[in-house]
């Protein structure tokens, strides 16, 4: 199995709503990723988890909230988000150097 | 930390033609570098990579050069197609052993 998953693959939500992204893997790697992507934008890096424990965190507001249940999952926790916020999250897992991306979570902020 | 910058934004060419995309990078400790695909409403996909114990990777129409000594390395499409129109990133891993990407290059191939 060499597929990062993430649910949902496009999520609207109004400013004062939380919703959750999801994403997960089954290569056995032990660093997962979160990015942001405006169109035709890089990736920007949000957060890395490494062995379960969150090792970077790139100065990202606090109405995301990441969380790593175990060496598979890796959820964004989404609350009071403005329309600016709108754009596609990738996940990522990885050996080192190596990124795999998810398909991406398409979100919409009204 | 490491600063990686990708030339030319855009990148126009006739369908046969053969592309060039080329990127900088800062931080000499930089041991692996990727290319990345990504077309319209899809993730990036990783199309080639080189690592710096080698100068030249080459897989079918695609190839990738590095300069150490210089801290560039280049993205080559030879026999360009029209599903080769993407916007192509390239990225460097640090001592950080995270990815640093490049800004990107808006491809299109014109049939």
């Amino acid at each position: 199995d060499t597929e990062v998953t993430q649910t949902p693959k496009h999520l609207v939500m109004g400013m004062t709503n939380k919703k959750s992204l999801k994403c997960e893997q089954h290569m056995g790697h032990r660093a997962m990723y979160w990015y942001k992507q405006k169109a035709k934008k890089p990736p920007e890096l949000m957060f890395v988890y490494s062995y379960e424990k969150l090792s970077i965190n790139e100065s990202v507001p606090s109405r995301f909230s990441p969380e790593c249940p175990n060496s598979s999952l890796l959820n964004l926790h989404l609350h009071a988000l403005q329309p600016e916020d709108s754009a596609l999250y990738l996940c990522a897992s990885s050996i080192p150097g190596e990124l795999f991306f998810g398909e991406g979570s398409r979100l919409t902020v009204l | 930390g490491e600063n990686v910058e990708q030339h030319p934004s855009t990148l126009s060419v006739q369908e046969g033609d053969s592309a060039v995309i080329k990127c900088t990078y800062s931080d000499s400790a930089s041991n692996y570098f990727p290319w990345y695909k990504q077309e319209l409403g899809k993730r990036p996909q990783l199309i080639i990579d080189i690592r710096s114990n080698v100068g030249e990777k080459k897989d079918q129409r695609i190839a990738v050069t590095l300069n150490k000594t210089a801290k560039h390395f280049s993205l080559h499409i030879t026999e360009t197609q029209p599903e080769d129109s993407a916007v192509y990133f390239c990225a460097a891993s640090g001592s950080a052993r995270q990815l640093t990407f490049g800004s990107g290059t808006q491809l299109t191939v014109l049939p």
